[in-house]
């Protein structure tokens, strides 16, 4: 079964720092996809970052990294240069048999951030 | 283009009371899931479909059903309401091809049950 495990549940960081949020999986499957959401107090779910099984680089939108150690099954989100509005909750999840058209997705627990100033 | 609406934003139900939340998409999206969130333990998916007519159950399907019989609609029907039910029920679609295959989610049903 797959599993999804954020081990942090709070995590604080000084605004302008780097942060990051670990995340740790668990699939038997070779083709799957990693991904983190946001989740701000007003409740909504904003996509941040996507990385593939297959994909070699570490995948990049703008302050956010995904360091993805394959053999580790690892998929930690790094936020570069802290903002105040990053504080909010962050959820990493896991789609499996994307190379069979797989759909399901699992989430983990969660992270909750708070940058303080 | 509106993206993923969830109807009603708060409900409140008695013990034994059954309801349908409704989720609707209007990006042509092929997927469509149900979550619900209960605090410090994330989102659970309680059934997905992968298109009109199909669908499957998730983590905790128990005491839910739902039917997909447009591209557009996805209703979670609550047959007989729990106090355990009580959480904040996302609905999220996605499209199959290409990635990032990242979900749109509604902005959630928050249900209590007494």
């Amino acid at each position: 079964a797959q599993k999804i495990t954020q081990t942090q549940p709070g995590m604080f960081v000084q605004e302008k720092e780097a942060v990051t949020l670990d995340c740790t999986y668990d699939t038997s499957d070779q083709s799957y996809g990693l991904f983190w959401y946001k989740q701000p107090s007003s409740g909504e779910m904003i996509f941040l970052i996507y990385q593939g099984s297959y994909d070699e680089q570490n995948a990049t939108e703008g302050r956010y990294s995904l360091n993805f150690q394959k053999a580790r099954k690892s998929a930690n989100l790094v936020i570069s240069a802290s903002q105040l509005g990053d504080s909010a909750m962050y959820f990493c999840a896991m789609r499996e048999g994307l190379d069979t058209g797989g759909f399901k997705t699992i989430f983990g627990a969660g992270t909750r951030l708070f940058v303080k100033a | 283009n509106a993206g993923v609406t969830q109807t009603p934003k708060f409900q409140v139900l008695k013990t034994g009371q059954s309801m349908t939340l409704q989720c609707a998409q209007d990006m042509n999206h092929e997927y469509m899931s149900w979550y619900r969130q209960d605090p410090g333990m994330g989102l659970r998916l309680i059934h997905y479909s992968v298109g009109a007519g199909i669908t499957d159950q998730g983590e905790v399907p128990n005491g839910y059903n739902v039917s997909r019989s447009t591209t557009e609609d996805f209703p979670l029907r609550l047959l007989s309401a729990a106090p355990s039910q009580t959480s904040v029920y996302f609905c999220a679609s996605s499209q199959g091809a290409p990635p990032p295959y990242e979900q749109y989610f509604g902005p959630g049903t928050r249900l209590t049950v007494t």
